[in-house]
């Protein structure tokens, strides 16, 4: 079955970067978009963007433009964001889900404090 | 971008009872192939969102059919029938019609 494994909980300092991945099993990894959404503590969803790991293309929403950069290793089925010049903003559950959102991860929290 | 939203912020339900939920688009979500491009998700406490409805009207695997949902190009309806106690948490819509994708605010559902 479809599984959507992400990376723990990060604490991290304002003004540096972090990466969390999605590891994916159970269908083709190479052939469907991974989507990346984030919901701030309380918050609804915002969608951050997506890459299609078979060739690397990606789409950001504009309001992550220079914030979130999307990447994939085929070879380990894995996806990953990388977040940086981190604020308290960015304090938030970021999660993978699959097109349509039919496979979520199970997020993980990014808590940026000093 | 396209607005979605969802009223009421919340809902008490008595088990077994109904509850709707409506989502109101900015902007017209039926796609030039002809798809209405409206999704419902729900998020249990705790727990990652999981897709119940997708292109508007269509049951994803293995949500019961106590869920469904209707609408017109900008106006849709989620209806929960029989309401169970594992249906609370907060519910959301959301679009893909065209960048950037959006979601409504939610609602949040309770059991009286």
């Amino acid at each position: 079955q479809v599984q959507l494994q992400q990376s723990g909980a990060e604490l991290v300092k304002p003004g540096s970067s972090v990466k969390i991945s999605c590891k994916a099993s159970g269908y083709t990894f190479t052939s469907y978009d991974m989507h990346w959404i984030k919901q701030q503590p309380g918050n609804g969803l915002e969608w951050i963007g997506w890459i299609y790991p078979g060739n690397g293309n990606t789409k950001y929403n504009q309001k992550f433009n220079g914030k979130a950069t999307l990447t994939a290793d085929k070879s380990s089925s894995t996806a990953y964001m990388q977040l940086s010049s981190l604020t308290s903003e960015d304090s938030a559950v970021y999660f993978c889900a699959t097109p349509l959102g039919a496979y979520w991860g199970q997020g993980t929290l990014v808590t940026v404090s000093s | 971008d396209i607005v979605l939203t969802q009223a009421p912020l919340s809902v008490s339900v008595t088990p077994g009872e109904s509850a709707s939920i409506s989502c109101r688009s900015s902007k017209s979500l039926l796609s030039s192939k002809g798809i209405t491009s409206l999704y419902w998700y729900l998020q249990r406490p705790g727990k990652s969102p999981q897709l119940l409805i997708y292109q508007m009207s269509n049951l994803a695997s293995g949500v019961p059919d106590r869920f469904s949902s209707s609408g017109s190009e900008t106006d849709f309806t989620l209806k929960i029938s029989k309401v169970e106690t594992e249906d609370v948490g907060v519910y959301y819509c959301g679009h893909r019609l065209e960048y950037p994708f959006t979601f409504g605010s939610g609602t949040k559902l309770e059991i009286k």
